[in-house]
Order: structure tokens, then sequence, then C-alpha cells
């Protein structure tokens, strides 16, 4: 069984550039949830996908968007990017939307410069 | 809204010694809790959970109990090792909030030899 899996490793953007971080589910999970971690802090929900449609977006700009597949691998995609927007950013999966273990990706760092 | 609270580090502990790391929540409802573990450079790791009040999450030797009247699920070890060096991070889910977690600001834990 293959785990969550989370491309690229790391990334380097400059502010108002685009980027596309890419999310591979747990095999069986279709369910995937985004997650921002700044430097030195907890992650912060950013939204949640299920059979392709968002189900449930936290407190982020709509510059954050994202997509799921038929396969339900998911896309992060981030327009516009700011400084602040360097961080972890962490992928999870689970078998459905409630009340379910969450198994996350390793993450892609990016830095804005 | 829900919010948890971690108490800050870094815990330096030498090998063997006792742990605990403090979380207290507030949370509308009976949510369920978690401990997650971030490794250097790795993603989240789920370490243990607990879905209702008095239940004791375990595993690897770590564990928590959920405290419904002091909103607590403290982490303890009774004997950490060097490889236990991490950060942990407390979490809850809402019942009314689908899968989103809500995560502490994580605990340094430093263990040496």
């Amino acid at each position: 069984e293959t785990g969550v899996t989370q491309s690229p490793t790391h990334l380097i953007k400059t502010r108002g550039q685009q980027v596309t971080l890419r999310c591979s589910s747990q095999s069986g999970h279709n369910t995937v949830s985004w997650y921002q971690q700044a430097l030195g802090q907890g992650p912060q929900f950013i939204f949640q996908y299920y059979r392709e449609e968002e189900n449930g977006r936290g407190n982020f700009p709509p510059r954050f968007s994202g997509l799921q597949f038929p396969n339900y691998s998911s896309e992060l995609n981030v327009n516009a990017l700011e400084l602040d927007d360097s961080a972890l950013y962490l992928c999870a999966s689970s078998p459905g939307t409630s009340q379910e273990t969450q198994y996350f990706g390793p993450g892609t760092r990016l830095l804005v410069l | 809204g829900d919010s948890v609270t971690q108490m800050e580090g870094p815990v330096t502990l030498s090998e063997e010694a006792f742990l605990t790391i403090n979380c207290t929540y507030t949370a509308t409802g009976y949510p369920s809790l978690f401990w997650y573990v971030q490794y250097p450079g790795e993603g989240l790791q789920l370490l243990l959970k607990a879905t209702k009040a008095d239940d004791k999450g375990s595993n690897k030797g770590f564990e928590a109990t959920y405290r419904k009247e002091t909103t607590s699920f403290h982490l303890e070890k009774g004997s950490v090792q060097v490889s236990d060096s991490a950060v942990y991070f407390c979490a809850l889910r809402s019942n009314n909030a689908g899968n989103m977690l809500t995560f502490g600001g994580g605990t340094r834990l430093m263990v040496k030899p």
C-alpha cells in the first residue's frame, strides 16, 4: 500500500508568480486535505476535496485554489505569491470526509523571494 | 472558534527521563483529540488519538488521556529515547468540522544521550 506522496519536495518562486503543488492520496482514500505550516508553527487547514469537489475551506484567500482528479490525486494552486506564502505545504488523505484519521505526506517546502 | 494550546518548547531531557507535554483545548461539543509527531525533514505522523472523554490513546510508549473536565490531552512517556527527538503537535477535530484538524503550535523535544 502506497502512502501519501507530494511533489515537488522543494520549490523556490518569486513574489507575484504562480505555483502548483501536487499530491497523490493513499490507495483507497477519496478525500484530500491541504494544510499550510509556516516555520515554527502548527499546520493550518486550507481546504478539503472530496470526489472532485471542494468540501470545506479554512481562512485562506481565493488565490489559494485546488483541484481533485478522478483518481483522487489533488493539486494546490497559489496565484500572486506573497512572501508570507513561504511555508511547508502538507497534503493529507483519508477514506472519508468525516471523523476519519488523516495520513499526511512529507510536504512541499515553498520559498517565496 | 476551536483552538489548541501547547506548552512552548524546546523541551530538553536526558535519555530515560519522564516526559510530559501539556495540551489544552477549546471546542464546542465533544471533539476527537490527536497527537501527531514530526521528525526532522518529514511530514506529520499520527502518534495516538482519543475520541471520547476518559479514553486513553497509546502508542510506542506514549500515552494521553482525554480529560473533558480540564479540557486537556497531555502527552506522557515514562522513559524517552534519543530517537524520540521531534516536534509534537496536539490537534482536535470538532464533530461539526468534518475532517478539518485544528493544531497547536507544536512542542520541540530534544533528548540528549
